[in-house]
């Protein structure tokens, strides 16, 4: 199909495990984003990217928290030593170009930590 | 920054009710304004948009009007469908500067036979 693709789709780790969560965008779309949406709650902003360039990280919530999109297009958001706080629906939306642009989103990857 | 108020829920509507999801927000420069959905198991899509003062913004009989004066995006359905059973977002974004949506908590509604 031609949506946001997350892989994968669901994922447990064991507290102190690193993983990392992968999002192909729709092809061409310049801006990229992930969020973070723990049970009941809205989504989180967590980084962006436009292109390869990461605009805003501001909310990554600790320094163990580390996305890249090298090339443009795929972008991975790995989390190292994970903690049970960590468990939550990581979402990656991608749009076409910046500037008030509808997001499109993926299905998401949940994520629980035990 | 920007922040958005959204009307907590759960909303219980029996079907063919009117519905009023309340919303609004405080935001830096001129917002473009958001309504999005969750329904069960799935991502979240965009439900409809407006991007300037007094704007209507509709789909699938779903509106919501962009009314700067009182910085409100109150999403309006004249009859709810059992289909319409989802969690809906209110969000702005700036026009300029950061790119990042801020979503609300979202109102959860549940449509009854």
């Amino acid at each position: 199909g031609a949506g946001v693709s997350q892989s994968p789709r669901y994922k447990v780790a064991k507290r102190g495990q690193d993983v990392a969560l992968r999002c192909d965008p729709i092809s061409g779309h310049v801006s990229l984003f992930w969020y973070q949406q723990a049970l009941g709650q809205g989504p989180e902003f967590l980084t962006y990217f436009q292109n390869e360039a990461q605009l805003d990280k501001s909310g990554l919530p600790s320094d163990r928290f580390f996305a890249e999109r090298p090339e443009g297009s795929v972008s991975t958001l790995k989390i190292q030593r994970t903690q049970q706080e960590d468990s939550a629906v990581y979402l990656c939306a991608s749009s076409l170009m910046t500037g008030g642009s509808p997001l499109h989103f993926g299905n998401g990857t949940r994520l629980t930590v035990t | 920054g920007n922040s958005v108020t959204q009307m907590e829920g759960p909303v219980t509507l029996s079907e063919e009710a009117f519905l009023t999801i309340n919303c609004t927000y405080t935001a830096t420069g001129y917002p473009s304004l958001f309504w999005y959905v969750q329904y069960p198991g799935e991502g979240l899509q965009l439900l409809l948009k407006a991007t300037k003062a007094d704007d209507k913004g509709s789909n699938k009989g779903f509106e919501a009007t962009y009314r700067k004066e009182t910085t409100s995006f109150h999403l309006e359905k004249g009859s709810v469908q059992v289909s319409d059973s989802a969690v809906y977002f209110c969000a702005p974004t700036p026009q300029g500067g950061s790119e990042k949506l801020v979503f609300g908590k979202g109102t959860k509604l549940t449509v009854n036979p």
